[in-house]
């Protein structure tokens, strides 16, 4: 089955600096990378996402991107503010009905100094 | 507003005792998902259901239980049976034609 490794676990990162998040992913058919924020003691909210079809999408400071030969995605956060402190989350499915066994990864936890 | 409503934020269950977590969603949604998520640690699958009436056994599913007897409706059962049950358990869900799964707020639960 599929497996999700994503690194760095913590992160630490001057305010205005950039801020990378990479992940790996073992199943070629997996064709669906969404990337959550989530704050504390929240329910984690879907920041970008991205198909297997496309390398690259940006949404204001974010972006990601995907090498689909290699199997990695990467979340990549430019002019760090300290709203952006939170925990990450990539992931991989299928898509369709095999989207139920969407696969996480463990996490990595942003700090943004001040 | 359309969204996923988990309830109680916080419960506190004694040894020995079932408890149940509410979560209901207006978003027309087919499938639905309930993950555990420990302090520090990723998402762990418990249970999934793509259909009424259906559902299917995730990762950690021994010790909880399912209902899916309406479509906006999908209540997760800690039973007594459950080691360790202390965690954040969140609720999800996804239309079947698209990809992307959206989180409830989340259910804090504390074994006392």
């Amino acid at each position: 089955g599929e497996n999700v490794e994503q690194h760095p676990s913590t992160l630490s990162v001057q305010e205005g600096d950039s801020a990378v998040i990479k992940c790996t992913y073992s199943d070629s058919a997996s064709n669906y990378f969404p990337w959550y924020k989530q704050e504390l003691g929240k329910g984690p909210q879907l920041i970008i996402d991205i198909r297997s079809n496309v390398g690259e999408k940006k949404d204001q400071r974010i972006a990601v991107t995907l090498n689909k030969t290699a199997k990695h995605f990467s979340l990549h956060i430019t002019e760090t503010q300290p709203e952006d402190s939170a925990v990450y989350f990539c992931a991989a499915s299928q898509g369709g009905s095999s989207a139920s066994k969407i696969i996480f990864g463990s996490g990595t936890r942003l700090s943004i100094r001040p | 507003d359309g969204g996923i409503t988990q309830s109680p934020k916080y419960l506190f269950r004694k040894e020995g005792q079932n408890v149940t977590l509410s979560c209901e969603q207006n978003l027309n949604h087919d499938a639905m998902y309930w993950y555990r998520q420990d302090p520090g640690q990723g998402l762990r699958l418990i249970y999934y259901s793509q259909i009424v009436n259906d559902f299917q056994k995730g990762d950690i599913a021994e010790g909880y239980s399912v209902s899916r007897e309406k479509k906006e409706s999908f209540p997760l059962t800690v039973t007594s049976a459950k080691k360790n049950p202390t965690a954040f358990y969140l609720c999800a869900s996804r239309l079947s034609s698209g990809n992307t799964i959206y989180f409830g707020e989340g259910s804090w639960l504390t074994v006392v």
